[in-house]
């Protein structure tokens, strides 16, 4: 079984600042994948940002990046110059190779502030 | 182009109604999913199609029935719900079962009375 830790239920950040969200895993599988997804107030789902296990080097989507530890099974997000638009809930996220089932952690919300 | 899309957006129903969301992609995917999420919560998976047909069904009451009429289209119907129902309904598509991430759609927020 899979689990998906989310230790910060909030966070605040100013703008143009850099903030981290964390998460922690634990899976017994080697073949896994893991997201982070937010969920603004309008309430779309919105795939943020994806790892695979087996690659060694952190994902980055333009401002976004992870921070992904395998043997500390830790996989934290870092928003850089972070804007208004990016309050939201974020999710971090798991899947193994052989399920269809997206694990969710339980959520940390994002304000930012001027 | 990444979207999914769902009707209706808000809906409200009495406990005896049958009512019916519906999800659409136009991206290919084999794979659709609904989920649902309560305020504050993450999703809750509630059905996996692949390749139109029933892959997982996460033990959901008999009051939800998934449809899944063609590889782009996805329906749940509703009947006999209950207040403890009313949620938003989200759907999700992914390339294949086996290809990882899900991509959503904007959600059914649901209200039973």
């Amino acid at each position: 079984a899979q689990t998906v830790t989310q230790s910060q239920p909030e966070m605040s950040v100013q703008e143009a600042e850099t903030v981290t969200l964390s998460c922690t895993y634990d899976t017994s599988e080697s073949d896994y994948y893991l997201f982070w997804y937010k969920q603004p107030p309008s309430r779309q789902m919105i795939l943020v940002i994806r790892q695979e296990a087996y690659k060694q080097q952190n994902a980055t989507e333009n401002r976004f990046s992870v921070n992904f530890q395998k043997a500390a099974k830790s996989f934290s997000l870092k928003i850089s110059d972070s804007q208004l638009g990016d309050a939201a809930m974020y999710f971090c996220a798991s899947v193994t190779g052989t399920a269809s089932k997206l694990t969710f952690g339980t959520g940390t919300r994002l304000q930012v502030t001027l | 182009d990444t979207e999914v899309t769902q009707t209706p957006k808000h809906l409200v129903m009495g406990m005896t109604n049958k009512k019916s969301l519906k999800c659409e992609q136009h991206m290919g995917h084999r794979a659709m999913y609904w989920y649902k999420q309560k305020a504050k919560k993450p999703p809750e998976l509630m059905f996996v199609y692949s390749y139109e047909k029933l892959s997982i069904n996460e033990s959901v009451p008999s009051r939800f029935s998934p449809e899944c009429p063609n590889s782009s289209l996805l329906n749940l119907h509703l009947h006999a719900l209950q207040p403890e129902d009313s949620a938003l309904y989200l759907c999700a598509s992914s390339p294949t079962a086996d290809r990882r991430e899900q991509y959503f759609g904007p959600g059914t927020r649901l209200t039973v009375t």
